[in-house]
């Protein structure tokens, strides 16, 4: 069965601090894998990664693929109490018709 | 650009009642995805429709759910004798190829209560 975890399940930093946010997957005919970012209403779209190796950034957010390892990290550096929100992580099979999401990390940045 | 729009933003029904949840995409847009969230779960697949035609419904409970996106109008995520489990938070998202080659965008949700 296709499933994609991710770890930790919750984290709690000060700001300033650099946070790592994990996620491994297993999935038939893997296309992409995309970090959606979810305060309280709609996941908002953060990165589409579907090559090994290269970092995407934007802004204090990074986030790289290794699909000979099955997994993607997401970093944040400098966290600020504005990045407090559920991560998610999903993945998208070669059919395209829907992804597939783990159960997010619930980050908490306090001041 | 309006993003995706979900009404109601929340619904209460009373168990053995039907509850319709609308969903008008993204301008441009003509594929439209419906999720569930669950507490403390992720989000889940129910199904996917480009306009008039159900593309994968593999993700929808086989009774009292179903979905459309007629010509006109927005999409409808229709479920009929609601029960307690039911309760949780409905996400439509939208695409304008499909997902392949562009990410979804959600909109902020339906949250449902049955009582």
């Amino acid at each position: 069965e296709d499933k994609v975890v991710q770890s930790p399940l919750s984290l709690v930093v000060h700001e300033g601090d650099t946070v790592t946010l994990n996620c491994s997957y297993e999935v038939t005919n893997f296309r992409s894998l995309l970090w959606y970012k979810q305060e309280k209403k709609a996941p908002t779209f953060l990165f589409m990664l579907t090559s090994s190796g290269i970092e995407k950034k934007s802004g204090r957010l990074s986030s790289i693929l290794d699909k000979k390892e099955l997994f993607s990290i997401l970093n944040i550096t400098a966290t600020q109490t504005g990045d407090s929100a559920i991560y998610l992580c999903a993945v998208l099979h070669q059919a395209g018709t829907a992804l597939i999401f783990g159960k997010g990390t619930t980050l908490s940045v306090s001041s | 650009n309006a993003g995706v729009m979900q009404n109601p933003r929340h619904l209460v029904r009373r168990r053995g009642q039907e509850a319709r949840l609308r969903c008008s995409p993204m301008k441009g847009h003509s594929h439209v995805y419906w999720y569930r969230q669950l507490p403390e779960e992720g989000l889940k697949f129910m199904v996917y429709l480009q306009k008039e035609n159900i593309i994968d419904e593999s993700g929808m409970p086989k009774e009292r759910f179903s979905a459309e996106f007629p010509k006109e109008g927005p999409s409808i995520l229709r479920i009929q004798q609601v029960v307690r489990g039911d309760s949780a938070a409905y996400f439509c998202a939208s695409s304008p190829s499909g997902g392949n080659n562009s990410p979804l965008h959600f909109g902020n949700g339906t949250r449902l209560t049955v009582t």
